[in-house]
């Protein structure tokens, strides 16, 4: 079944205690993006990667990093996390296109983080 | 950067009932999506348009590229229990590797 996976589902963690959230896709896509979610903002893009080794920022990527060492994985690190990084996290991943994601994402089903 | 500007936010209807939203940019964009989000749940692709003044229907749902290429429209006919949910427009625009996403409007219905 061709889906996306993320990794933990949920989690609640203190100020400063580095995080990782993982993320895998078994469809072959060269493009993988990760977004958080917060109501009344829809879904801000924080990361995304053209291709392996290929990692770009998108809107709001302070206090995360990312990595793409292989073509089906990209975790979201989160180095030192505050409480203003809580939040519902969405990895997706595409085919790619001459603009970089074929716009036809397809998401994982969330990770939802709490930062006391 | 861009922002879409997605309305309702929210919308509570009775079951049967047609449903209308819409999602407006002060930039162009070449492709326009729309996205459901059931609860608990990543969003899912409902429809992607390419081309401007395109109409695309899939099933009880249409939508619509504007002329102007800076609006889209998405309708639902005869709405059942199971639309409910979070729909999501997002547009691209060319030379742009990302999709910009609306805020979202929430869809209840009574039944």
């Amino acid at each position: 079944e061709a889906q996306v996976t993320q990794n933990p589902r949920y989690l609640i963690t203190v100020t400063g205690k580095k995080l990782t959230v993982t993320c895998s896709q078994n469809m072959n896509h060269e493009y993988m993006s990760w977004y958080r979610q917060d109501p009344g903002l829809g879904l801000r893009q924080i990361y995304y990667s053209m291709n392996v080794e290929v990692t770009d920022k998108g809107d709001v990527p302070e206090g995360y990093k990312v990595s793409r060492k292989e073509k089906r994985n990209f975790p979201l690190i989160l180095e030192s996390p505050s409480p203003n990084q809580t939040s519902l996290y969405f990895c997706a991943s595409s085919l790619s296109s001459a603009q970089g994601t074929s716009g036809e994402l397809f998401f994982g089903e969330g990770s939802r983080l709490t930062v006391l | 950067g861009q922002q879409l500007n997605q309305s309702p936010q929210s919308m509570f209807i009775q079951e049967g009932e047609d449903v209308s939203m819409n999602c407006t940019s002060s930039s162009i964009f070449n492709t326009w999506l729309w996205y459901k989000q059931d609860p608990g749940e990543g969003p899912v692709l409902l429809i992607a348009l390419y081309k401007a003044g395109e109409l695309t229907s899939n099933g009880r749902l249409t939508a619509q590229f504007g002329i102007t290429r800076k609006d889209s429209f998405l309708n639902i006919s005869a709405s059942i229990p199971s639309d409910v949910g979070i729909y999501f427009c997002a547009g691209q625009d060319q030379g742009a590797q990302k999709l910009v996403f609306g805020q979202g409007t929430r869809l209840t219905i009574n039944p």
